[in-house]
């Protein structure tokens, strides 16, 4: 099965621009989803597809990708952005098989 | 308004089953992929079984091969997972979650419920 590799943490200044990234072989074929997750809380999605919001998460969460990796960009950081994020993707195996990403703890200072 | 609502999460004893539920409302149940996540305590996600709109096609995670069965009943909009040979690691918060695309390009979970947990443990 698919496997995708994200750094355990990452921290940003309240205000500045952070990239967290995720990589892996699926993410040649296919698009990363990203989730964000605060404490207590169920997943919600921040990215989907090439680049795309749902309804209601602001324009400062952005995706992308190249090759084998895709990022989640956060630009202009807010305090309530501070959470887990995971990337997601399906497996190369199946069109009913995912993978997600081990997480990355964002932490803004 | 979309709801997944879980339940059955229990503490059991290794090797011992389990039956969790996934009460769904607020859409039409059986136009959508269903799944299960799971999130051992402090870790992260874990992709655990998706089923496919009539049940035609089911896929698991390694992990669960052989122990664990997802079903669903479209006349009661519910999703199951049976888990049998229960195990420590799979002590859990267990999630339900929808998946949907935008025109059949980008997949993805927009929905998920708030969780049940599962405790093996003698």
């Amino acid at each position: 099965s698919s496997e995708l590799t994200q750094v355990p943490a990452v921290s940003v200044a309240l205000g500045q621009t952070v990239r967290i990234t995720c990589q892996g072989g699926s993410l040649r074929k296919y698009y990363a989803n990203w989730y964000q997750q605060k404490p207590g809380q169920a997943p919600l999605l921040v990215i989907y597809g090439k680049n795309s919001r749902p309804s209601g998460i602001p324009d400062r969460f952005s995706g992308s990708s190249s090759g084998n990796t895709a990022s989640l960009t956060v630009t202009g950081t807010l305090a309530e952005d501070e959470a887990d994020y995971y990337c997601q993707s399906r497996d190369s195996a199946s069109s009913l098989l995912w993978v997600f990403g081990g997480g990355t703890k964002l932490t803004v200072l | 308004e979309v709801h997944l609502v879980e339940s059955g999460g229990d503490l059991v004893q290794p090797g011992r089953s389990l039956r969790l539920s996934c009460a769904a409302s607020g859409f039409t149940f059986d136009d959508y992929v269903m799944h299960w996540v799971r999130q051992a305590p402090g870790k992260g996600l874990e992709w655990v079984s998706g089923i496919s709109w009539n049940s035609r096609s089911i896929d698991y995670a390694e992990s669960v091969v052989g122990r664990f069965t997802i079903s669903r009943d479209n006349a009661k909009n519910a999703l199951y997972l049976q888990m049998n040979s229960l195990r420590a690691e799979d002590t859990a918060l267990y999630y339900c979650a929808r998946e949907t695309n935008d025109y059949g390009t980008s997949y993805y979970f927009d929905f998920w419920g708030q969780g049940t947990l599962v405790t093996v443990s003698s």
